[in-house]
């Protein structure tokens, strides 16, 4: 257990649709990460946020987006599902914002499936 | 940002040493290098970071030249169980935040 919690851990759903997914960062750790993994692809960066604002952003669609709570847990909003949104999601925290020493620690992911 | 390079794949021998080198020549002063395992259908998990010359855990060592253009990833006798994807990562600024993008990794094929 990497003290990173996702969930749901499955999902399956339809094209057009909404989900949710979310993720509650390591205690302590103050910076939540998304990324997109498609079959067999590499991990694709989303978007960062620390302590509740965002702080980058990367290959995001407008479709999609996410927020962090008052209590560091994040939630990545997918809308308007298309079959190419199908793919794992993690989250992963780390305990600075800075570009320093960005050691991630992932969780388990989330396996979106639009059918 | 500092994109990073790496072989797409490796293969090895149970008990050999495997060495697997990330090129990153846009690195920034300020920038660590670290590197992740990730077993199918799991997340990447940290096996090592530095930022010159070299360092040493219980799992891996890797190498960095003074330029920091490069790094090795040196994995000593590897088993069946090491068989996984390797990814270099290089920390980048964006807007003061991080943008932290994998490259597309080395896919690392142990035999017995």
């Amino acid at each position: 257990d990497s003290g990173v919690t996702q969930t749901p851990k499955h999902l399956i759903t339809a094209t057009g649709q909404r989900v949710t997914l979310r993720c509650s960062p390591r205690s302590g750790d103050l910076s939540v990460y998304w990324y997109q993994q498609s079959l067999d692809q590499g991990l694709q960066f989303l978007i960062q946020y620390y302590n509740g604002e965002e702080r980058a952003k990367g290959n995001i669609l407008e479709r999609f987006s996410a927020q962090q709570f008052p209590d560091l847990h994040s939630e990545l909003n997918l809308s308007s599902l298309e079959l190419g949104d199908s793919a794992l999601y993690f989250c992963a925290s780390s305990s600075t914002g800075s570009a320093g020493a960005n050691v991630l620690t992932f969780g388990a992911g989330s396996r979106l499936t639009v059918l | 940002l500092a994109k990073t390079t790496q072989p797409i794949s490796m293969d090895s021998y149970e008990g050999q040493e495997v060495n697997i080198t990330c090129s990153h020549n846009n690195i920034a002063t300020n920038d660590y290098i670290t590197w992740y395992q990730q077993f199918p259908s799991q997340g990447p998990r940290f096996i090592i970071q530095g930022y010159k010359t070299k360092v040493t855990n219980e799992v891996a060592s890797l190498f960095i030249p003074a330029d920091r253009k490069s790094s090795t990833l040196s994995l000593p006798r590897v088993s069946l169980s090491d068989t996984a994807v390797y990814y270099c990562l290089v920390g980048a600024r964006h807007n003061a935040g991080n943008m932290l993008t994998f490259g597309g990794g080395t896919r690392l094929m142990v035999k017995p």
